[in-house]
């Protein structure tokens, strides 16, 4: 079955800087755009940013509340893509879910919480 | 972007009984390939979102024909008939016709 897997959440201090990845299997990874989504505690789903396949060029878009601070990358060798997240603020205090094209398989999530 | 609005936010129900969950977008949610590509998702505690329904009314494998959805262009419905205890949690509708993709605010079911 397809499968998503978040990890390299944590705690992170306010300005800071943190790496997530997802790792996808049993699916042709490098077909698919990968899009990254957060939910804030005890707050819905807020779409973050997504990268799309090579073949479709691999360009880039990301939410306003994280233009500038985000950068996604993907590495079709490892089925990986990563959420690079810059000057953290405690609003982005939140899971980080990665989604594939479509939004029909979700990860588990990783954790990532910015406070001193 | 497009904006999905959910009703009602909240919706107690009792055990057997059916639920039904509406979400309406301001624009059309018919892409250029003549697919509406609207899902529902449910949320238990917890836990990470799963897709129940794509595509206006296609249950996705595994999810019981008690889940059903229906709807056109801007107006979607969710039912869910002869609700059990494990239906709890929150559904969201999102579409991914449009990008960015986006969410309704989420709807908490409850045993009452």
């Amino acid at each position: 079955e397809v499968q998503l897997v978040e990890s390299g959440g944590g705690l992170v201090q306010p300005g800071g800087s943190l790496k997530v990845s997802c790792a996808g299997s049993q699916f042709m990874f490098s077909d698919f755009a990968i899009h990254w989504v957060r939910q804030a505690p005890g707050k819905g789903l807020e779409w973050v940013g997504r990268i799309r396949s090579m073949p479709n060029g691999g360009s880039k878009a990301y939410a306003a509340s994280v233009r500038g601070r985000f950068t996604i990358s993907r590495d079709d060798s490892k089925n990986t893509t990563y959420l690079q997240m810059n000057s953290l603020k405690t609003d982005d205090t939140a899971v980080y879910y990665c989604t594939r094209q479509g939004g029909d398989y979700w990860g588990q999530g990783t954790r990532v919480t910015v406070s001193s | 972007d497009v904006v999905l609005t959910q009703t009602p936010l909240s919706s107690p129900v009792t055990l057997g009984q059916t639920a039904s969950i509406s979400c309406r977008s301001r624009q059309s949610l018919v892409h250029s390939d003549g697919n509406t590509y609207l899902s529902w998702l449910h949320q238990r505690p917890g836990q990470p979102p799963r897709v129940l329904i794509y595509k206006v009314s296609d249950r996705f494998s595994g999810v019981p024909d008690r889940f059903s959805g229906s709807g056109a262009v801007t107006d979607f419905t969710l039912k869910i008939n002869r609700v059990e205890a494990e239906d709890v949690g929150i559904y969201y509708c999102m579409q991914t016709t449009q990008f960015p993709y986006t969410f309704g605010q989420g709807t908490k079911l409850e045993i009452q």
